[in-house]
């Protein structure tokens, strides 16, 4: 079965630091760009960050920009957000997503079901 | 950076009605828009990329149209499962990819 299947969220205070995980099953994982997505609770989708299938290029939007870190291992067909100086605005349900192409700019044609990240004191 | 708005914020609609929503950009996406259909508790799912091609699985009374800045995706007929939060996503102009805030699609 093609899917995503994410692990990692949690309850953490702010400042600290948590990883969030997406491993894939049922395609080829190293021919697509991924992006993580998150919603914050009651609100709408905000892109938060973007791999190449090499690892090459990332982007980031700006509210995460030198907090979070996207990364991937195609050896193990997962994928990673690796966020820092967490805020309570990072608060949200994140989501990994599967770009249509390897170098990204298209639609997200596969999601995860989501992990939810709660930062609190 | 792009930015997306849809309307109406509720649309509320009996089954079997048709359903109209809207979708604008601050500047022009050329076709590089998607639409996509996130039900209570569920992750999206694409049903519309290219402005009007539909996605695998999704049903033909779903139709999308538009250029530019002003797009729509309509219903033909409103079914019992279509009722859900519809987000618009251009990803012409990146990063950051930019979506809609959502319609709501609500029984009437």
């Amino acid at each position: 079965e093609v899917q995503l299947v994410q692990s990692g969220g949690g309850l953490v205070q702010p400042g600290r630091s948590l990883r969030v995980s997406c491993a894939a099953s049922g395609f080829t994982f190293d021919d697509f760009a991924m992006h993580w997505v998150r919603q914050a609770p009651g609100k709408g989708l905000e892109w938060v960050a973007h791999i190449t299938w090499n690892s090459a290029t990332t982007a980031y939007a700006d509210s995460v920009k030198g907090r979070f870190t996207i990364s991937r291992d195609n050896a193990k067909n997962s994928l990673y957000l690796q966020m820092n100086s967490l805020r309570p605005e990072d608060t949200a349900l994140y989501f990994c997503a599967r770009d249509r192409t390897g170098l990204g700019g298209w639609y997200f044609d596969l999601w995860g079901r989501g992990t939810l990240v709660t930062v609190s004191s | 950076e792009v930015e997306m708005t849809q309307s109406p914020a509720t649309l509320s609609v009996s089954p079997g009605e048709r359903a109209t929503l809207s979708c604008r950009a601050s500047q022009s996406v050329s076709s590089n828009l998607a639409w996509y259909q996130q039900k209570p508790g569920q992750a999206p799912r694409l049903l519309m990329y290219g402005i009007s091609i539909r996605a695998t699985d999704t049903p033909a009374r779903f139709s999308g149209s538009g250029s530019g800045t002003e797009f729509t995706l309509t219903i033909s007929i409103v079914q019992s499962d279509d009722f859900a939060v519809y987000y618009c996503q251009q990803y012409n102009k990146w990063p950051p990819y930019t979506f809609g805030q959502g319609t709501k699609l609500e029984i009437k």
